[in-house]
């Protein structure tokens, strides 16, 4: 597998339930950061968590990073119809001072009311 | 909250002609990238930008892409001659500091090259 896996590809829940999505890697990173795309939109950035850190929370956000594993986890509590979108988590490493960010395929995650 | 601003936002273009895709980062940040995404594929880096000069440049890179910061505020990326393959969502990115920051990506253009 590639840099930044996700799983599943895709989640179907129900509004109040919990979405748990799931990403692996390869190589050392720097941080780690997930984002959200709505269909055919831009990524809009949720949180990033440094290769030091183990959980981080943000609103209904919570992510997780176990570097021996090389593998992080986002999870969003009490989802809404509103959180349907694909989320992707990328790998952040820095070369020569400069952040490149490797993309996962992606989870797409479907909220239904 | 600030933006980064792309257009146009979907351009349809012949195949073998220029196109050039246009992004105004945030005003304070120093370090631009594009990125793209073929529909339903990852989001793919391309090039990274810091300094009026190119900094890194993925395989994807080659010498059909060219990128300026023509003056203090915009950021291109020039495709000298469109193949159908280069047909994807372009975006582009900056970042304030080259460290542990989230990016804030535009939201995009889409290229369709026919």
């Amino acid at each position: 597998s590639q840099q930044g896996e996700e799983d599943p590809q895709a989640l179907s829940i129900q509004e109040g339930e919990n979405a748990t999505m799931n990403c692996s890697y390869k190589t050392s990173i720097n941080n780690l950061q997930w984002y959200r795309q709505n269909s055919g939109r831009g990524l809009v950035h949720l949180i990033l968590i440094r290769s030091n850190e183990r959980e981080k929370h943000s609103g209904r956000l919570r992510v997780t990073l176990d570097t021996s594993k090389k593998s992080s986890s986002l999870l969003i509590t009490a989802s809404r119809a509103a959180d349907t979108a694909s989320y992707f988590c990328a790998t952040g490493a820095i070369s020569g001072g400069y952040n490149k960010l490797i993309f996962g395929a992606g989870t797409r995650l479907a909220v239904h009311p | 909250e600030p933006e980064v601003t792309q257009t146009p936002s979907h351009q349809v273009t012949q195949m073998g002609q220029e196109v050039i895709l246009r992004c105004v980062p945030i005003s304070n940040h120093l370090y631009f990238y594009w990125y793209r995404q073929i529909l339903g594929q990852k989001v793919e880096f391309l090039v990274s930008f810091y300094n009026n000069e190119i900094s890194e440049k993925s395989e994807i890179f080659d010498d059909q892409f060219s990128v300026e910061r023509p003056d203090g505020s915009n950021f291109t990326l020039k495709i000298r001659s469109t193949k159908l393959e280069d047909s994807a969502m372009y975006f582009c990115a900056s970042i304030g500091q080259g460290g542990n920051y989230g990016y804030t990506f535009g939201s995009g253009t889409r290229l369709t090259v026919v």
